[in-house]
Order: C-alpha cells, then sequence, then structure tokens
C-alpha cells in the first residue's frame, strides 16, 4: 500500500527558501496512475492547494506541473526517481508561509487525493 | 478567498442528517464530476470520504453521500454520530493550470 511521508526543516528564516521532500513507499514514483502533490494548512485555517508535477515515463505531458497562480511564482516542485522522493521548493518566504505542509497523491482523471503524508509543521521566523 | 465557498459551520444533534454545500463554477464543479470530500480531525490528516461526486472509498460509513446540482455539491450526513464532529472540505478538478481547488472549510458541530 502507497504511503507518504513529509520531511524536512521545521524552522525557516524569513526570506530564505523552504524545502521539503515526500518519500514515496510501497509504489513507484513513475506510476502513471498519480500526480504528486503538495497542499498546506496554515494554523487555524483551511486546506490550500500549493501544488502538483505528473511524472511517468510513458506520456508525453510526464513532468508537466500544475501550481496555485497565488503561489506560483515562488514554488517549484520536482521529482528524483532515483530516491523515490518528490520535493517542494517555496522562496522568499514571509510568516504568512507558516503551516503544516502535506503531500498527498492525485489519482489521474478522478483529482481526488486519496494518500496523505502524516504533515510536517515548517514555521517561518527570525 | 477559497475557490470554491463553503459555509463556516454547521451543526445537528445526534441522529439528525446535516447537508454541507459547495458552490463552485462553471469552470469546475459545474462542469465536471470530479468533486471530492474530505474530513479533518484536530491535528490529523485529511481523509477522504467521497469521490467523483458520490462514491465512497472502502472503509466509509454509508452514512456519508455525496450529490451535485448545477454549480453546487453537497455531502449529507445521516445518523450523525460525536465522532462526525470535524471539519469537512470540498475540492474539485478544475480547467485552469491549476489542477484543483479546495473549498475553505465546513466546521461541523454533533450537539
Amino acid at each position: 500500500q502507497l504511503q507518504l511521508q513529509e520531511s524536512g526543516p521545521g524552522l525557516v528564516k524569513p526570506s530564505e527558501t523552504l524545502s521539503l521532500t515526500c518519500t514515496v513507499s510501497g509504489g513507484s514514483i513513475s506510476s502513471s496512475s498519480y500526480y504528486w502533490g503538495w497542499i498546506r494548512q496554515p494554523p487555524g485555517k483551511g486546506l490550500e492547494w500549493i501544488g502538483s508535477i505528473y511524472y511517468s515515463g510513458s506520456t508525453s505531458y510526464s513532468g508537466s506541473t500544475y501550481y496555485n497562480p497565488s503561489l506560483k511564482s515562488r514554488v517549484t516542485i520536482s521529482v528524483d526517481t532515483s530516491k523515490r522522493q518528490f520535493s517542494l521548493k517555496v522562496g522568499s518566504v514571509t510568516a504568512a508561509d507558516t503551516a503544516v505542509y502535506y503531500c498527498a497523491t492525485v489519482l489521474d482523471y478522478h483529482y481526488y487525493m486519496d494518500v496523505w503524508g502524516k504533515g510536517t509543521t515548517v514555521t517561518v521566523s527570525s | 478567498q477559497s475557490a470554491l465557498t463553503q459555509p463556516a459551520s454547521v451543526s445537528g444533534s445526534p441522529g439528525q442528517s446535516i447537508t454541507i454545500s459547495c458552490t463552485g463554477t462553471s469552470s469546475d464543479v459545474g462542469v465536471y464530476n470530479y468533486v471530492s470530500w474530505y474530513q479533518q480531525h484536530p491535528g490529523k490528516a485529511p481523509k477522504l470520504m467521497i469521490y467523483d461526486v458520490s462514491n465512497r472509498p472502502s472503509g466509509v460509513s454509508n452514512r456519508f453521500s455525496g450529490s451535485k446540482s448545477g454549480n453546487t455539491a453537497s455531502l449529507t450526513i445521516s445518523g450523525l454520530q460525536a465522532e462526525d464532529e470535524a471539519d469537512y472540505y470540498c475540492s474539485s478538478y478544475t480547467s485552469s493550470n491549476t489542477l484543483v481547488l479546495f473549498g475553505g472549510g465546513t466546521k461541523l458541530t454533533v450537539l
């Protein structure tokens, strides 16, 4: 059964880059069935879609990324197949980027998130 | 402001039924049957409850049901139980290059 685990620094300084990874176990990161996504939740607030990447060697749109327009200029999502990980980078962070960050699978052709990581808390503070 | 609109809160007594609405546009909820619902208890990751408007994943109680009419999707919980008290979020595919939209979330209180 597919499992996801987020990892990365819990504290990031303002103006720096937030970097997180999500390790995939129990399945292939090259699966054509999934988009690999990131969602965050600021303290006391709702879920916010950050973006996702589709990675499969068998399709012409492998490597395609999809970002929340409000974050697009600061966000990069990528895949490292050798490590079975996908990653998130958010540049020029401020206190507003303080949140619990979740990685999740987004099922292709249905676009629902059926597998979630447990989440990791990132605080932006000097 | 979230892309999909949900009521901030709903409440009901044990045994009753409640419905949570999720309003989108003709670019998402209104044109695609890719609406999903998630339950989130405090300190926990969200859990998929409904997908493709009205389908339940294995293991989800049949007290949870989903539907859609026009640009509005709905989640109905029947026979309310104390354990249903949680936050609920809707999500939809969107034809924009964003892929997915979330609603702002609804806090369900079981009185």
